[in-house]
């Protein structure tokens, strides 16, 4: 089945140690996305590619950098992580034009 | 002023009944709206796409749209206690947004044996 998939499902990491988050798709899709997503709030786009096009939210902390090597696949590093990077991210991915998003099952990050 | 806006619940209702969600936008210039059910600890299901006013049928659950209001709903009939979950409601608006959804913070819904 088409889908896009993230691992871990499930990351513990050191305060300040980098770590990487990684989401791959076989859906084709020419736009993906990464979200943040804390207890009981709204999906937080960091950033975004259309394409090989990189577009980074005005609010998004230079802490979070992305690459995106190929269609498929799309990373998200954590250059510093803090206490309140701790959260849920959700990485997404679309078609162009008036269609919703195919999410991954997310990664739930831990910062000790 | 939030550019979605849902109540966050949470929204009991009893097995059997209506449940009827809401959400409101701030950008008259929308033009795609979206509602996801999210399960505690699980990633967003995208269950209904809305893009014209009035109201867009698919099994049990209804959306409907009123961009004059800038009001989108969703009804889910026959609610069943695996419908319970947080429904989010997104939009993708013109401004500056490409193919960018925003969200809001959800409406928790509880249905109840």
């Amino acid at each position: 089945d088409a889908m896009v998939i993230q691992n871990p499902r499930y990351q513990v990491t050191q305060f300040g140690k980098p770590v990487t988050l990684s989401c791959s798709q076989t859906l084709n899709h020419n736009v993906m996305y990464w979200y943040q997503q804390k207890s009981s709030q709204a999906p937080k786009l960091l950033f975004h590619y259309y394409d090989k096009d990189f577009n980074n939210e005005a609010d998004t902390p230079d802490n979070f950098q992305s690459r995106r090597p190929n269609t498929s696949f799309c990373f998200l590093d954590i250059r510093s992580p803090g206490l309140g990077d701790a959260a849920m991210y959700l990485c997404a991915t679309s078609r162009e034009g008036n269609v919703g998003y195919t999410f991954g099952s997310g990664t739930r990050l831990t910062v000790v | 002023q939030k550019e979605v806006e849902q109540n966050s619940g949470p929204l009991s209702v009893p097995e059997g009944a209506i449940a009827s969600l809401n959400c409101t936008y701030s950008d008259r210039g929308s033009q795609s709206f979206f509602w996801y059910r999210q399960y505690s600890g699980k990633s967003p299901e995208l269950i209904m796409s809305i893009y014209s006013n009035g109201d867009k049928e698919d099994g049990r659950f209804t959306a409907q749209l009123n961009k004059a209001s800038q009001y989108v709903s969703l009804l889910i009939r026959d609610s069943q206690p695996s419908d319970s979950a947080t429904y989010l409601c997104a939009v993708k608006n013109r401004a500056g947004g490409g193919n960018k959804l925003t969200f809001g913070t959800g409406t928790q819904l509880k249905v109840e044996l």
